[in-house]
This record gives structure tokens, sequence and C-alpha cells, in this order.
């Protein structure tokens, strides 16, 4: 069973940073990109960044791209968002995502975390 | 820039169909061939339930089916139960490469 679990949300005043971290099992995780997806409260959702299956190739939403960096460790089936300058915009559940992939191209999301609330404020 | 627009809200009665619409507003046609659809209950994660316009993952009931034109991209429940109820959000992805996602589209079994 593919299983997801994020942790490292909380509460961070505007223009600090936090890790996002994202535990995987279930599938051969280094055969995989993955991606982050957010969802501001009470909107919609909104793709964030992704990463190949090596680590090698990735990508970000030009609203967070300078201020986030995704990353992956493949011996632990773990990957990570660090975020940066937030703003309060950035207030969201993060959510997770696996592709079905390996691509950094990769075009949709077929499994889900069940999201990290991060939330800027003073 | 790309923007797929979906309906706010549409209801159903249980037993019927109901259709949400996926347009996008760059006139980029391409971007049809690559749409997939999300069920999102309250306070719970996404769940992909299409992928490229109509291919079900496993486990996804086959009530749930979805199409396309050179202007839209469209999924269909037919049979509403009140478990459909929930929010639904296409997604595809541009020909510059942004995975971009419908506002979201909020079903009411009635």
């Amino acid at each position: 069973e593919v299983q997801l679990l994020e942790s490292g949300g909380g509460l961070v005043q505007p223009g600090g940073s936090l890790r996002l971290s994202c535990a995987t099992s279930g599938f051969t995780f280094s055969s995989y990109a993955m991606s982050w997806v957010r969802q501001a409260p009470g909107k919609g959702l909104e793709w964030v960044s992704i990463i190949s299956g090596s680590g090698s190739f990735t990508d970000y939403a030009d609203s967070v791209k300078g201020r986030f960096t995704i990353s992956r460790d493949n011996s632990k089936n773990t990957f990570y968002l660090q975020i940066s300058s937030l703003r309060g915009d950035d207030t969201a559940v993060y959510y997770c995502a696996k592709n079905p992939d390996y691509s950094y191209g990769s075009r949709y999301f077929d499994f889900w975390g069940q999201g990290a609330l991060v939330t800027v404020s003073s | 820039q790309s923007a797929l627009t979906q309906p706010a809200s549409v209801s159903g009665s249980p037993g019927e169909s109901i259709t949400i619409s996926c347009t996008d507003t760059s006139g980029d046609v391409d971007i049809y061939n690559y749409v997939s659809w999300y069920q999102q209950h309250p306070g719970k994660a996404p769940k992909l339930i299409l992928y490229y316009v109509s291919s079900r993952p496993s486990g996804i009931s086959n009530r749930f089916s979805g199409s396309k034109s050179d202007h839209a991209a469209s999924l269909t429940i037919s049979g509403l139960q009140a478990e459909d109820e929930a929010d639904y959000y296409c997604q595809s992805y541009t020909n510059t490469g942004i995975r971009l996602f419908g506002g979201g589209t909020k079903l009411t079994v009635l």
C-alpha cells in the first residue's frame, strides 16, 4: 500500500523558513518523481514543485521559484521542501504527492499524503 | 497565461448523472490531452479519479468517466450517490511545463 506522510508544518513568522518532509512507503521510491501541491484555506489546489526520481531534475511554480527548494534522499525514501522568505500568501496545507513515472515531466499525481499546515503569521 | 475554469458548483439527486466542465482560457487545445480529475472530501487529501482524460486508476468506480473536445474536458458522474458529494478539481499540463489546476467544483447531492 502506497503511503505518504508529511511532517514539519507549523507556525512561522513572515520572512522565516521551514522544512517539510514526506516519508514514503509501499513503492520503489527512487523510481518515481515526487511533487508538492498546496491549498490555501478555503481555496483550490496549486502545484508547487516536482523532483525527478534521481533528484537530478527539479521544477517550480513561478510563485515559489527562488524561495522554495525541493530535494530527496532515496536512501531514506523521503523527500523535502525547504521553504524560505515566507509570506502570508504561503499559508496553506502542503500536500506531498507521488507522480506515476520517473521523469520530472510527469503530468499528474496518483497518490497524496494527508497534508501539513503551514501558517505564516506574526 | 493558461487557466483552467470550472463551474463553482453543481448539484444532482441520487441516481442522476452530472457533468463538470473544465475549460482552458489560453486556447491551448493540447492541454485537454493530459487532463486528470481529483475528488476531495472536506478535510481530506485529494484522490485521483481519472487521468489522461478518461483512464481510471485501480479501484475507481466506472460511474466516473471523462471526455474531451477541442474546447473543454468533462467529468461525468453517473448514478449519483451521497458519498460523491465532494469538491472536484481538473488538472492538466501545459506546453510550458506547468501543472495547472482548475478552481474546483463543489458537488452537492440533493
